[in-house]
Protein backbone atom coordinates (compact mmCIF):
# COMPACT_ATOMS: atom_id res chain seq x y z
CA UNK A 1 0.00 0.00 0.00
CA UNK A 2 1.13 3.46 -0.88
CA UNK A 3 1.59 6.45 2.13
CA UNK A 4 -0.68 8.46 -0.56
CA UNK A 5 -3.92 7.38 -1.80
CA UNK A 6 -5.45 9.07 -5.06
CA UNK A 7 -8.14 7.98 -7.00
CA UNK A 8 -7.00 7.21 -10.73
CA UNK A 9 -9.75 8.74 -12.19
CA UNK A 10 -10.08 10.19 -15.07
CA UNK A 11 -13.02 12.68 -14.07
CA UNK A 12 -15.37 14.42 -16.55
CA UNK A 13 -17.85 17.26 -15.37
CA UNK A 14 -19.85 19.81 -17.05
CA UNK A 15 -18.50 23.15 -16.67
CA UNK A 16 -20.08 25.34 -13.56
CA UNK A 17 -20.11 21.50 -11.70
CA UNK A 18 -18.57 21.42 -8.35
CA UNK A 19 -15.78 19.15 -8.48
CA UNK A 20 -14.52 17.27 -5.20
CA UNK A 21 -11.25 15.59 -5.44
CA UNK A 22 -9.11 13.23 -2.36
CA UNK A 23 -6.97 11.23 -1.10
CA UNK A 24 -6.19 9.28 2.08
CA UNK A 25 -3.11 8.79 3.44
CA UNK A 26 -1.36 6.36 5.91
CA UNK A 27 1.50 8.09 7.70
CA UNK A 28 0.13 9.86 10.47
CA UNK A 29 2.72 12.30 11.01
CA UNK A 30 2.14 14.27 7.80
CA UNK A 31 1.62 17.50 9.28
CA UNK A 32 1.44 19.79 5.88
CA UNK A 33 -0.72 19.23 2.95
CA UNK A 34 -0.72 20.76 -0.56
CA UNK A 35 -2.78 20.44 -3.82
CA UNK A 36 -1.27 20.86 -7.06
CA UNK A 37 -2.48 21.46 -10.71
CA UNK A 38 -0.26 20.42 -13.40
CA UNK A 39 -0.84 21.24 -16.86
CA UNK A 40 0.54 18.75 -20.37
CA UNK A 41 4.12 19.11 -20.45
CA UNK A 42 3.99 21.67 -17.48
CA UNK A 43 5.55 21.28 -13.77
CA UNK A 44 3.00 21.14 -11.04
CA UNK A 45 1.33 24.64 -9.62
CA UNK A 46 1.15 24.69 -6.23
CA UNK A 47 -3.04 25.41 -5.23
CA UNK A 48 -3.62 25.25 -1.71
CA UNK A 49 -1.33 24.55 1.17
CA UNK A 50 -2.51 24.25 4.87
CA UNK A 51 -1.09 22.71 7.73
CA UNK A 52 -2.92 20.21 10.34
CA UNK A 53 -6.65 19.45 10.12
CA UNK A 54 -9.30 22.24 8.76
CA UNK A 55 -10.30 24.18 6.18
CA UNK A 56 -8.85 26.73 3.61
CA UNK A 57 -10.67 28.64 1.26
CA UNK A 58 -9.26 30.66 -1.97
CA UNK A 59 -11.43 31.95 -4.79
CA UNK A 60 -13.49 29.36 -6.31
CA UNK A 61 -11.05 26.69 -4.38
CA UNK A 62 -11.53 24.67 -0.96
CA UNK A 63 -9.32 22.40 0.89
CA UNK A 64 -10.17 20.14 3.59
CA UNK A 65 -8.09 18.12 5.97
CA UNK A 66 -9.38 16.03 8.64
CA UNK A 67 -6.62 14.45 9.85
CA UNK A 68 -8.29 12.21 12.36
CA UNK A 69 -9.74 10.11 9.15
CA UNK A 70 -6.17 11.01 7.17
CA UNK A 71 -8.07 12.64 4.38
CA UNK A 72 -7.89 15.29 2.33
CA UNK A 73 -10.58 17.15 -0.15
CA UNK A 74 -10.00 19.70 -3.11
CA UNK A 75 -13.57 21.02 -3.67
CA UNK A 76 -13.70 23.40 -7.05
CA UNK A 77 -16.80 25.55 -7.59
CA UNK A 78 -18.28 26.95 -10.87
CA UNK A 79 -15.27 24.47 -12.36
CA UNK A 80 -14.61 26.45 -16.00
CA UNK A 81 -12.30 24.46 -19.03
CA UNK A 82 -9.58 26.20 -18.13
CA UNK A 83 -9.42 23.88 -14.50
CA UNK A 84 -8.86 20.58 -16.70
CA UNK A 85 -5.59 19.77 -15.63
CA UNK A 86 -4.07 16.77 -13.73
CA UNK A 87 -4.41 17.55 -9.63
CA UNK A 88 -2.16 16.19 -7.32
CA UNK A 89 -2.15 16.01 -3.53
CA UNK A 90 0.88 16.01 -1.64
CA UNK A 91 1.95 16.42 2.08
CA UNK A 92 5.22 16.58 4.11
CA UNK A 93 6.19 15.92 7.65
CA UNK A 94 7.49 18.71 10.17
CA UNK A 95 9.89 20.96 10.49
CA UNK A 96 13.38 20.06 8.67
CA UNK A 97 12.13 16.58 6.50
CA UNK A 98 10.25 18.77 4.25
CA UNK A 99 10.09 16.27 1.46
CA UNK A 100 6.91 15.49 -0.33
CA UNK A 101 5.06 12.74 -0.99
CA UNK A 102 2.60 12.57 -3.74
CA UNK A 103 -0.61 11.14 -4.79
CA UNK A 104 -0.56 9.64 -8.00
CA UNK A 105 -3.09 12.45 -9.40
CA UNK A 106 -5.99 12.40 -11.03
CA UNK A 107 -6.65 13.85 -15.06
CA UNK A 108 -10.03 16.47 -14.74
CA UNK A 109 -11.45 17.66 -17.83
CA UNK A 110 -14.31 20.50 -17.19
CA UNK A 111 -16.43 20.15 -20.68
CA UNK A 112 -17.55 23.40 -22.36
CA UNK B 1 14.62 34.56 -13.65
CA UNK B 2 11.10 34.44 -11.84
CA UNK B 3 10.96 30.77 -11.60
CA UNK B 4 12.21 27.48 -11.49
CA UNK B 5 14.45 26.99 -14.65
CA UNK B 6 15.82 23.68 -16.13
CA UNK B 7 17.32 22.52 -19.08
CA UNK B 8 17.64 20.77 -21.46
CA UNK B 9 13.30 20.51 -21.42
CA UNK B 10 13.66 17.29 -23.75
CA UNK B 11 16.51 14.67 -23.95
CA UNK B 12 16.39 11.40 -26.03
CA UNK B 13 19.30 9.18 -25.77
CA UNK B 14 20.55 6.00 -26.33
CA UNK B 15 20.54 3.15 -23.55
CA UNK B 16 23.85 2.74 -21.99
CA UNK B 17 25.31 6.71 -22.45
CA UNK B 18 25.27 9.32 -19.16
CA UNK B 19 22.87 12.35 -18.83
CA UNK B 20 23.27 15.50 -16.93
CA UNK B 21 20.42 17.42 -16.13
CA UNK B 22 20.25 20.60 -15.08
CA UNK B 23 18.53 22.68 -12.38
CA UNK B 24 18.39 26.68 -11.66
CA UNK B 25 16.40 27.54 -8.66
CA UNK B 26 14.93 30.50 -7.39
CA UNK B 27 16.94 33.34 -7.13
CA UNK B 28 17.57 33.31 -3.09
CA UNK B 29 15.94 29.86 -2.64
CA UNK B 30 18.35 27.58 -0.09
CA UNK B 31 16.46 24.43 -0.54
CA UNK B 32 16.45 22.66 -3.86
CA UNK B 33 14.91 19.05 -4.38
CA UNK B 34 14.81 16.54 -7.13
CA UNK B 35 11.73 14.45 -8.03
CA UNK B 36 11.15 11.76 -10.88
CA UNK B 37 7.22 11.28 -12.39
CA UNK B 38 6.77 8.69 -14.55
CA UNK B 39 3.71 7.31 -15.71
CA UNK B 40 3.22 4.00 -13.32
CA UNK B 41 4.70 5.67 -10.32
CA UNK B 42 3.60 9.20 -10.43
CA UNK B 43 5.65 12.15 -8.91
CA UNK B 44 8.67 10.59 -6.51
CA UNK B 45 11.29 12.60 -4.35
CA UNK B 46 15.02 11.94 -5.64
CA UNK B 47 17.03 13.77 -3.34
CA UNK B 48 17.21 17.03 -1.33
CA UNK B 49 19.64 19.98 -0.94
CA UNK B 50 20.03 22.39 2.02
CA UNK B 51 22.75 24.64 0.07
CA UNK B 52 25.05 22.82 -1.45
CA UNK B 53 24.65 19.55 1.02
CA UNK B 54 22.24 16.70 0.60
CA UNK B 55 21.30 15.77 3.83
CA UNK B 56 18.40 13.41 2.26
CA UNK B 57 19.70 10.90 -1.17
CA UNK B 58 17.18 8.35 -0.11
CA UNK B 59 14.94 8.41 -3.34
CA UNK B 60 17.93 7.81 -5.44
CA UNK B 61 16.91 4.58 -7.28
CA UNK B 62 20.59 3.30 -7.93
CA UNK B 63 23.85 4.20 -7.51
CA UNK B 64 23.87 4.99 -11.48
CA UNK B 65 22.22 8.03 -10.14
CA UNK B 66 23.87 11.22 -8.41
CA UNK B 67 23.39 15.12 -7.82
CA UNK B 68 25.62 17.85 -7.30
CA UNK B 69 24.83 21.45 -6.53
CA UNK B 70 28.07 24.10 -6.45
CA UNK B 71 27.36 27.96 -5.36
CA UNK B 72 24.14 27.02 -3.61
CA UNK B 73 22.57 27.77 -6.79
CA UNK B 74 23.01 25.60 -9.93
CA UNK B 75 22.05 21.96 -9.56
CA UNK B 76 23.06 18.89 -11.86
CA UNK B 77 21.41 15.71 -11.68
CA UNK B 78 23.35 12.64 -13.61
CA UNK B 79 22.44 9.72 -14.75
CA UNK B 80 25.43 6.92 -15.87
CA UNK B 81 24.76 4.25 -17.90
CA UNK B 82 20.89 5.11 -18.42
CA UNK B 83 18.54 2.19 -19.16
CA UNK B 84 15.12 2.15 -20.10
CA UNK B 85 13.23 1.88 -17.09
CA UNK B 86 14.95 5.72 -16.46
CA UNK B 87 12.57 7.42 -18.96
CA UNK B 88 10.90 9.36 -17.09
CA UNK B 89 9.93 13.50 -16.72
CA UNK B 90 12.74 14.54 -14.23
CA UNK B 91 11.25 17.55 -12.37
CA UNK B 92 13.34 19.92 -9.89
CA UNK B 93 12.07 22.22 -6.85
CA UNK B 94 13.17 25.30 -4.67
CA UNK B 95 11.90 26.34 -1.49
CA UNK B 96 13.20 29.40 0.68
CA UNK B 97 14.73 27.66 3.46
CA UNK B 98 13.41 24.13 3.33
CA UNK B 99 11.81 24.15 6.35
CA UNK B 100 8.58 22.53 5.47
CA UNK B 101 6.65 25.50 6.11
CA UNK B 102 7.34 26.56 3.28
CA UNK B 103 6.12 25.71 -0.02
CA UNK B 104 8.10 24.25 -2.69
CA UNK B 105 8.02 25.88 -6.58
CA UNK B 106 8.44 23.55 -9.74
CA UNK B 107 10.02 24.08 -12.81
CA UNK B 108 8.98 21.85 -15.85
CA UNK B 109 11.21 19.45 -16.04
CA UNK B 110 12.92 17.38 -18.22
CA UNK B 111 11.73 14.77 -20.15
CA UNK B 112 14.47 11.91 -20.64
CA UNK B 113 13.36 9.13 -23.39
CA UNK B 114 15.91 6.39 -23.37
CA UNK B 115 15.88 4.50 -26.55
Amino acid sequence: QKEVEQDPGPLSVPEGAIVSLNCTYSNSAFQYFMWYRQYSRKGPELLMYTYSSGNKEDGRFTAQVDKSSKYISLFIRDSQPSDSATYLCAMSLTGANSKLTFGKGITLSVRP
Amino acid sequence: GAGVSQSPSNKVTEKGKDVELRCDPISGHTALYWYRQSLGQGLEFLIYFQGNSAPDKSGLPSDRFSAERTGGSVSTLTIQRTQQEDSAVYLCASSLTGDSNQPQHFGDGTRLSIL
